[in-house]
């Protein structure tokens, strides 16, 4: 069974840093694109980071790009998202997702961590 | 980037009913657009990508169709279960973007 298990959200101040993680079991982790989804509290879904499964390719939405960094370690089955420069409109849960195939559809997701950006 | 639009925000159905919750592009996407259906509590989960086929363990009961820009998710008997929040998505262009959701509720 996939299992995808994020960590690492809580309460942030607006221009602080934080670092998700993502667990993953169940199948061949190094050999599926990986990317970050988040859900505002408005219930809107935004794609945020893609990284290939061998971490040579990464893609950002201009929202993000300059300050997310996604990151994988195969050996480790982990996933990861580098969040700085932190705004209030970052408020959201975070969900690491499987892809399809390359950057396409979200096969399976995680279930999800909390990232508040709040003075 | 592409703006997927759920003119429906709420959709009211009954058990048994047929639905179609409809999804638009603003430019052609060849048929690269996936639905998803979020219950309350859970995280989202794929139904339809290439806007027809159905992911692994989905119910035959969720259609796919569409070309274009209009895409619609169909449920040919709506279950109890089936009452949720559903997002289409483009997988076009690599700046993946979501429909704001369509959420099916009992009338």
């Amino acid at each position: 069974e996939v299992q995808l298990v994020e960590s690492g959200g809580g309460l942030v101040k607006p221009g602080g840093s934080l670092k998700l993680s993502c667990a993953a079991s169940g199948f061949a982790f190094s050999s599926y694109d990986m990317s970050w989804v988040r859900q505002t509290p408005e219930k809107r879904l935004e794609w945020v980071a893609y990284i290939s499964s061998g971490g040579g390719s990464t893609y950002y939405p201009d929202t993000v790009k300059g300050r997310f960094t996604i990151s994988r370690d195969n050996a480790k089955n982990t996933l990861y998202l580098q969040m700085s420069s932190l705004k209030s409109e970052d408020t959201a849960m975070y969900y690491c997702a499987s892809q399809g195939a390359m950057i396409t559809w979200f096969a399976y997701w995680g279930q999800g961590t909390l990232v508040t950006v709040s003075a | 980037d592409i703006v997927m639009t759920q003119s429906h925000k709420f959709m009211s159905t009954s058990v048994g009913d047929r639905v179609s919750i409809t999804c638009k592009a603003s430019q052609d996407v060849s048929t690269a657009v996936a639905w998803y259906q979020q219950k309350p509590g859970q995280s989202p989960k794929l139904l339809i990508y290439w806007a027809s086929t159905r992911h692994t363990g989905v119910p035959d009961r969720f259609t796919g169709s569409g070309s274009g820009t209009d895409y619609t998710l169909t449920i040919s008997s709506v279950q109890a279960e089936d009452l949720a929040l559903y997002y289409c998505q483009q997988h076009y262009s690599t700046a993946l973007t979501f429909g704001a959701g369509t959420k099916l509720e009992l009338k």
